[in-house]
């Protein structure tokens, strides 16, 4: 049970390049998110799955690309990076009906220069 | 004004020392009170979750949840180096449909031997 695995663990960027930082996990999850963690802002929330086929917007969505095709997998596509969008990005999974114990992958370091 | 505010520290203590880290809050609705550990350059874990008021103890960790004063503690007892990470509060709504957590900033804990 590898829980909740994200690639790549790092990444440097140009500004205006596109890519796609890949989630996925094995715990049959319903819920998905993506969170970026910038010091003194703590976690903030992307975007989020409640369910495959089913995405919705979080706190700071502008910029970022969201599907959720399988229940495993959970992409974010970074459409055109810019220097704001340096940050470490977390992808996290939890059960439905259980709103406290959310799993977290290890994190991407992105940097875009 | 954040919804959950966190004192970012950072705090230092000696080993064998009692910890008290704190959040406050200003949203009503919350009704799950959760306490994320999380180490350098790695995912949070959840180290406790309480749900309403009162107190949950688990080992040397308690959770305190005052909702009169939108007020929530985590005390660490007989500290230890491995307790070193950055602690972050996150709060829920009971509504199980919603999966959103809104988190504090974190405060960074560092035991000295």
């Amino acid at each position: 049970n590898a829980g909740v695995t994200q690639t790549p663990k790092f990444q440097v960027l140009k500004t205006g390049q596109s890519m796609t930082l890949q989630c996925a996990q094995d715990m049959n999850h319903e819920y998905m998110s993506w969170y970026r963690q910038d010091p003194g802002m703590g976690l903030r929330l992307i975007h989020y799955s409640v369910g495959a086929g089913i995405t919705d917007q979080g706190e700071v969505p502008n910029g970022y690309n969201v599907s959720r095709s399988t229940t495993e997998d959970f992409p974010l596509r970074l459409l055109s990076a810019a220097p704001s969008q340096t940050s470490v990005y977390f992808c996290a999974s939890k059960r439905g009906n259980v709103p406290y114990e959310q799993y977290f992958g290890p994190g991407t370091r992105l940097t875009v220069t | 004004q954040k919804e959950v505010e966190q004192d970012p520290g950072p705090l230092s203590v000696p080993e064998g020392a009692i910890v008290s880290l704190n959040c406050t809050y200003s949203n009503s609705a919350f009704q799950y009170f959760m306490w994320y550990r999380q180490y350098s350059r790695k995912g949070p874990e959840l180290l406790m979750y309480t749900y309403s008021s009162g107190n949950k103890e688990d080992g040397r960790f308690t959770a305190q949840v005052d909702k009169s004063s939108k007020y929530i503690s985590l005390f660490i007892r007989d500290s230890q180096p491995s307790d070193s990470a950055t602690y972050l509060c996150a709060m829920s709504g009971a509504n199980f449909g919603n999966e959103k957590l809104t988190f504090g900033t974190g405060t960074r804990l560092t035991i000295i031997p």
